[in-house]
């Protein structure tokens, strides 16, 4: 079956702290792969989408990255607020309409 | 533009009551998508809509049954609610064309509990 797994599934840190979330896939082949947001009670908030043909794809703080051929993006956020505290998950789309796979995401606290 | 919408937010049942889960987008979307969301599980698919008039079965499509009403409209009906289908279920919609080929929009999702 294709995973796709985020290492790990909680992390704290304080605020201003660049950090890295990880997203791991156990097939290379990837249509693309997009990063989303979960705040408590809500739904899934669309934050980059990177398409098998890029590299990076840039939003403000944001930065995500994808290495296809070691199956991983990372999800990079630079001087981190508390108002970045929430779930974050990748969905990673192998083609076709039901082919996008989720990881259970990480859950992000940033500590004033 | 509203995006995707959906209609109830909180639902409680009885099992072996029926109920129909309303989802909407104005965004002219061909596709669409029910994902149900579990502790510990992810999301899962449960069924999709390729194109108005089309629908087909995801990872979980056992319970349930869709209608796809037009272009902007996609319902999951839940006949015998059982209490296995307490969960969060999220509607989704896709982009065709464009830049961000591919990307999915969602709604702020149905909360149900069956009892």
């Amino acid at each position: 079956k294709q995973e796709v797994t985020q290492i790990p599934a909680a992390l704290s840190v304080p605020e201003g702290e660049n950090l890295v979330l990880n997203c791991s896939f156990t097939d290379s082949a990837i249509y693309n792969l997009q990063w989303f947001r979960q705040d408590p009670g809500k739904g899934l908030t669309s934050l980059l989408l990177i398409q098998s043909s890029q590299r990076e794809q840039t939003s403000g703080r944001l930065n995500a990255s994808l290495d296809k051929s070691s199956g991983r993006s990372t999800l990079y956020i630079a001087a981190s607020q508390p108002g970045d505290s929430a779930t974050y998950l990748c969905a990673r789309n192998s083609g076709g309409y039901q082919k996008v796979t989720f990881g259970t995401g990480t859950k992000l606290q940033v500590i004033p | 533009n509203a995006g995707v919408t959906q209609t109830p937010k909180f639902q409680v049942l009885k099992t072996g009551q029926s109920m129909t889960l309303q989802c909407a987008q104005d965004m002219n979307h061909n596709s669409m998508y029910w994902y149900r969301q579990d502790p510990g599980m992810g999301l899962r698919l449960i069924y999709y809509s390729a194109s108005e008039g089309t629908t087909d079965k995801g990872e979980v499509p056992n319970g349930y049954n869709v209608s796809r009403l037009n272009k902007r409209e996609f319902s999951l009906r839940l006949e015998s609610a059982a209490p296995s289908q307490t969960s969060v279920y999220f509607c989704a919609s896709r982009t065709a064309s464009g830049r961000n080929l591919y990307e999915q929009y969602f709604g702020p999702g149905t909360r149900l509990t069956v009892t």
